[in-house]
């Protein structure tokens, strides 16, 4: 399977400001995934970003909020936007084809103060 | 409404003591039926697909089978590092449904 490294693992960051995590995959994938969980919760998709196509949001996600890029087929970012103590939270970028396991990276810790 | 539920949300065991965790689902368009174990400050880690009722995978203590509306976890004989929180996801075409997960602490 895909081994996924998530960069930075853990971050602290003021209120106000952003942060842009970086997802990169050792193989070619078509989909790639952005969760969050919540302490304690189990897992809620943002948005899949899929190579040469927009991304696609979840409700109660807005591309304003989480911009994500996705310039080739090993590689993605997410960012949180003018952070707020409620985005503190893990996020986790994962990949997988239709119909087909997902495999995850280790996720990025984000505490916001 | 796609929903994903795990039961219990935690369970205690002692060490060598057998039981089985439940996923049931109401989720159309089912493409599978994943199970995954999470270790704090890890990502998830797969363990078992399950595409159709009546099958049934297997590794090492663990054994996932499914039926039209749930799957369970078998733990047979369990030992402190299978110590984890395990989540179910159905997938239909287009995305992943998480349950809560069940964190299962086994004691030596």
């Amino acid at each position: 399977s895909a081994v996924i490294s998530q960069k930075p693992s853990r971050d602290i960051c003021q209120r106000g400001t952003s942060l842009t995590i970086q997802c990169q995959v050792d193989s070619q994938v078509t989909m790639m995934f952005w969760y969050r969980q919540q302490p304690g919760q189990s897992l809620t998709l943002i948005a899949t970003a899929n190579q040469g196509s927009e991304a696609t949001y979840e409700s109660g996600f807005v591309i304003d909020k989480f911009p994500i890029s996705r310039p080739n087929l090993t590689f993605s970012t997410l960012t949180v936007s003018n952070m707020s103590p409620e985005d503190s939270s893990i996020y986790l970028c994962s990949v997988g084809s239709r119909g087909e396991p997902q495999h995850f990276g280790d996720g990025t810790r984000l505490s916001i103060l | 409404e796609d929903q994903v539920t795990q039961s219990p949300e935690a369970l205690r065991l002692q060490e060598g003591e057998s039981s089985s965790l439940n996923c049931s689902y109401t989720v159309s368009g089912l493409r599978g039926l994943f199970w995954y174990r999470q270790d704090p400050g890890k990502g998830p880690e797969f363990l078992f697909t399950l595409y159709s009722a009546g099958e049934e995978k297997e590794k090492e203590r663990l054994k996932a089978t499914l039926t039209k509306k749930e799957s369970f976890l078998h733990i047979t004989a369990p030992k402190p590092e299978d110590s984890a929180t395990y989540l179910c996801a159905v997938g239909d075409f287009n995305k992943f449904y998480f349950g809560s997960g069940t964190k299962l602490n086994v004691k030596p």
